[in-house]
């Protein structure tokens, strides 16, 4: 059963850089046929897809987060990462990291991790 | 404000039928792109309900997606308890170049 599990500071200060990674288990991230994504969900609020990555390093970004967005894999220990940069209040989410179901980006995300809230305070 | 825009709440009876409607553009759902469902119970992830015109495995066939021009729509049949969540639909956008979400319909079961 893949498993996916994000890791990473539960607390930012504005202007600092957000990293997370996600270990991925039951699976392999190298020379698999999916996008490897992350999406966020601010407190009481909707759902924002971040970017998604191919194992290759194949990068997506979402052009609102494009200039601050930086996704990398790691495939020798089956991670993916976000880095997301000058963050403020509003980038307090809880973050997902999730797989596609296929490799494009009109694929729907089937397996998701539970997610970690990230507050973005001093 | 979300690319797709969903209700924010719908309600129903316990064995109703109940839809949620996710409308959209000519840049997502009426360019052809899929239509996903998600259900989220709270404090947990998006669960994938309806994806790419069926339902996973396990996912009751109660769960059905439908789409039309710029719209799509989930429906709920035989309504239980269990059901009440967050349900949240989801496209590719030409113009983003990248996935959209709506922003969430919360349904309340009676």
């Amino acid at each position: 059963q893949l498993q996916l599990q994000e890791s990473g500071p539960g607390l930012v200060k504005p202007s600092e850089t957000l990293s997370l990674t996600c270990t991925v288990s039951g699976g392999s991230i190298s020379g698999s046929t999916y996008y490897w994504g992350w999406i966020r969900q601010p407190p009481g609020k909707g759902l924002e897809w971040i970017g998604s990555i191919y194992y290759s390093g194949s990068a997506y970004y979402n052009p609102s987060l494009k200039s601050r967005v930086t996704i990398s894999v790691d495939t020798s220990k089956n991670q993916f990462s976000l880095k997301l940069s000058s963050v403020t209040a509003a980038d307090t989410a809880v973050y997902y990291c999730a797989r596609s179901s296929w490799a494009g980006l009109a694929a729907p995300f089937d397996y998701w991790g539970q997610g970690t809230l990230v507050t973005v305070s001093s | 404000q979300s690319v797709l825009t969903q209700p924010p709440s719908v309600s129903g009876a316990p064995g109703q039928r109940v839809t949620i409607s996710c409308t959209g553009s000519s840049s997502n759902i009426g360019a052809g792109y899929d239509v996903h469902w998600y259900q989220q119970l709270p404090g947990t992830a998006p669960k994938l309900i309806y994806g790419k015109s069926n339902r996973p495995s396990g996912v009751p066939d109660r769960f059905s997606g439908s789409k039309s021009g710029t719209s799509a729509s989930l429906a709920i049949t035989g309504l239980q308890a269990e059901d009440e969540a967050d349900y949240y639909c989801q496209s590719y956008d030409s113009t983003v170049s990248g996935s959209v979400f709506g922003g969430g319909t919360k349904l309340t079961v009676l």
